[in-house]
Order: C-alpha cells, then sequence, then structure tokens
C-alpha cells in the first residue's frame, strides 16, 4: 500500500528566509513523488515530480525538493521565501510497481505556508 | 491554450437529488480524474477516464458515477446525494496516467448539500 503524511499543518516563514515544507512516504516499491500547490478557491498546480534519477529536483516558481530515500522523505524547499509563496501545498506518492494494479496517486492533507512580510 | 475548466463553479443541493458536473480537460490531454476534496483535506480519487472508459476507481460508492466522451470532456454524476457529500469536487486532466504524467487541475465545483 503507498500512504504519504505532511506532518505539520501549517509552516510560517519570514518573505525572504528558507522555507521547507515535509513529506514523508510508504510505499512496497519505489515511489514517483509529486508537489502540487493550491492557491484559495484555485484548483492544485503541478510544481514538480520525481520519477528518477538526481535526487534534487527543480520545480516551477524556484521550489526543488530533495529526494531521501533512506529517510523516505521527499522535503519542498525555497531559498528566499515570498509572500505570495503563501498557499496550500499538497505531496503525493504512487508506488511503482503500482500497488494493487492501481496508478492513482495518494494526496497528503497539505500543508498550510504562510509567508509574513 | 485553455487549461482545465469545470462548471458549475458552485452549487447547491438537496439531500437525495442527483448532480451532474462538467469537466473539459487542457488541450491535448486525453486522461481525466476526479477527485473530491473535504474542507481541510487532501483531494480523494474518484476515478479516471481514458478513451471513455473508466480505468480506475477509487473507494466511492455506486452513486459515484462518470462518463468520458469523444472529445475527452467528462461528467462526473453523483445521484441520492448526503450531506457528506458537501466537498470541492476537482477534475485534473493528463497526457497519459495520472501516476505517472502530471496532471493538471481545474478551479473545481464547490458542491454544498443542505
Amino acid at each position: 500500500a503507498q500512504s504519504v503524511a505532511q506532518p505539520e499543518d501549517q509552516v510560517n516563514v519570514a518573505e525572504g528566509n528558507p522555507l521547507t515544507v515535509k513529506c514523508t512516504y510508504s510505499v512496497s516499491g519505489n515511489p514517483y513523488l509529486f508537489w502540487y500547490v493550491q492557491y484559495p478557491n484555485r484548483g492544485l498546480q503541478f510544481l514538480l515530480k520525481y520519477i528518477t534519477g538526481d535526487n534534487l529536483v527543480k520545480g516551477s516558481y524556484g521550489f526543488e525538493a530533495e529526494f531521501n530515500k533512506s529517510q523516505t522523505s521527499f522535503h519542498l524547499k525555497k531559498p528566499s521565501a515570498l509572500v505570495s509563496d503563501s498557499a496550500l501545498y499538497f505531496c503525493a506518492v504512487r508506488d511503482n510497481p503500482p500497488s494493487g494494479g492501481s496508478y492513482i496517486p495518494t494526496f497528503g492533507r497539505g500543508t498550510s505556508l504562510i509567508v509574513h512580510p | 491554450d485553455a487549461g482545465v475548466t469545470q462548471s458549475p463553479t458552485h452549487l447547491i443541493k438537496t439531500r437525495g437529488q442527483q448532480v451532474t458536473l462538467r469537466c473539459s480537460p487542457k488541450s491535448g490531454h486525453d486522461t481525466v480524474s476526479w477527485y473530491q476534496q473535504a474542507l481541510g483535506q487532501g483531494p480523494q480519487f474518484i476515478f479516471q477516464y481514458y478513451e471513455e472508459e473508466e480505468r480506475q476507481r477509487g473507494n466511492f460508492p455506486d452513486r459515484f458515477s462518470g462518463h468520458q466522451f469523444p472529445n475527452y470532456s467528462s461528467e462526473l454524476n453523483v445521484n441520492a446525494l448526503l450531506l457528506g457529500d458537501s466537498a470541492l469536487y476537482l477534475c485534473a486532466s493528463s497526457d497519459g496516467p495520472a501516476g505517472v504524467h502530471e496532471q493538471y487541475f481545474g478551479p473545481g465545483t464547490r458542491l454544498t448539500v443542505t
């Protein structure tokens, strides 16, 4: 079975400071990992994904994520936060080969990022 | 290039009624997935359509059904609405299976069941 956890409901950071949004996962095989962002009253927007290869993945809007197999983590990071980064962030994971034949990723509960001016 | 569009934006229904939600995928995408997002929760997968057939289904009752048309647009139907069906319903499209390819989400339909 596949599962994902976002241990923090909310992350607060000052503008200009680095930010980290945490994600840990559990799969039987190898993980496909995704990060999405959701702004108020909007659908989710894709940020980045890890399928294979380099453990450091670079995505949209200056975000990056580091895949750590030993810690089963895929934390989202940005060197310098902007007020406009304030939103809800979702991590998602899919097992490979697919668990029970399902190709559908499982989403975490989301982490609210608040960037203070 | 239009992204994923959904209609209507908001909907209020009474318990026991039926509802139909609509989705047009991003241009070039042939796979449509539907998700239910309850307040404070992540999206929960309902089902995925490809080539006009339901290919994957999440843990939702048969009251939830769908359809995909030849132009790849899709409908989500919910019968015998319950109060617990109140949520944001998201449609996502992708150029292939959702678990490999990134999904593009629409703005959602906010369903309120009273």
